[in-house]
């Protein structure tokens, strides 16, 4: 397996411009979560989903966030219009319960915001 | 909704040594405790968890023990080395519930040679 994945690996953008990260999850895992990682706030729940429907979705900052699970292999975190205090690692993560064990990680998302 | 409080946010040992970071949580109904380690510039990764049944986990050179009574849980590493320099975060979740695990704000463990 070749665990979860996600595109892309580092991502540099101006200020107002739309970002969308991706994640494709291990298959068979009905869980899917973005977490967002910064030195200030440590590892921040943005959104998880169950079954590609989203159930929690109170950490998302605020409107210019949005996250989809159009199937089960595939999720998109969208910000528009991007800031620079939305740089930061994003991490996206499945499992078969809500708790894992474990929740596979994958290898994050570096997103810099000038 | 649960609280999870970790301490220390850095700390250094030397190598050999042991090294002991501790968690306290709120919610009384959570019955399952992970730790993931994050080495740097990677993905976190479960390193060692344990239910509420028992009090103490051991795999090698870490350990894991918790006090439901007092609603903490401590990371021990013994015999430290550099490979175990990393970011340590513990997460407290409810089992058989809807909710998703809720993390710790880590700890930076550096190991001196």
């Amino acid at each position: 397996d070749a665990g979860v994945i996600q595109s892309p690996r580092h991502e540099v953008t101006e200020m107002g411009q739309e970002v969308t990260l991706r994640c494709k999850p291990i298959s068979g895992h009905d869980y899917l979560f973005w977490y967002r990682q910064t030195m200030m706030r440590g590892l921040e729940l943005l959104i998880y989903f169950n079954n590609n429907v989203p159930i929690d979705d109170s950490g998302m900052p605020e409107d210019r966030f949005s996250a989809k699970m159009p199937n089960a292999s595939f999720s998109t975190l969208k910000i528009q219009p991007s800031e620079p205090r939305d740089s930061a690692v994003y991490f996206c993560a499945s499992s078969l319960t809500p708790q894992g064990p474990p929740l596979h990680f994958g290898n994050g998302t570096r997103l810099t915001v000038t | 909704g649960e609280n999870v409080e970790q301490h220390p946010s850095t700390l250094s040992v030397q190598e050999g040594d042991s090294a002991v970071i501790k968690c306290t949580y709120s919610d009384s109904a959570s019955n399952y405790f992970p730790w993931y380690k994050q080495e740097l510039g990677k993905r976190p990764q479960l390193i060692i968890d344990i239910r509420s049944n028992v009090g103490e986990k051991k795999d090698q050179r870490i350990a894991v023990t918790l006090n439901k009574t007092a609603k903490h849980f401590s990371l021990h590493i013994t015999e430290t080395q550099p490979e175990d320099s990393a970011v340590y975060f513990c997460a407290a979740g409810a089992h058989g519930s809807a909710r998703q695990l809720t993390f710790g704000s880590g700890t930076q463990l550096t190991v001196l040679p």
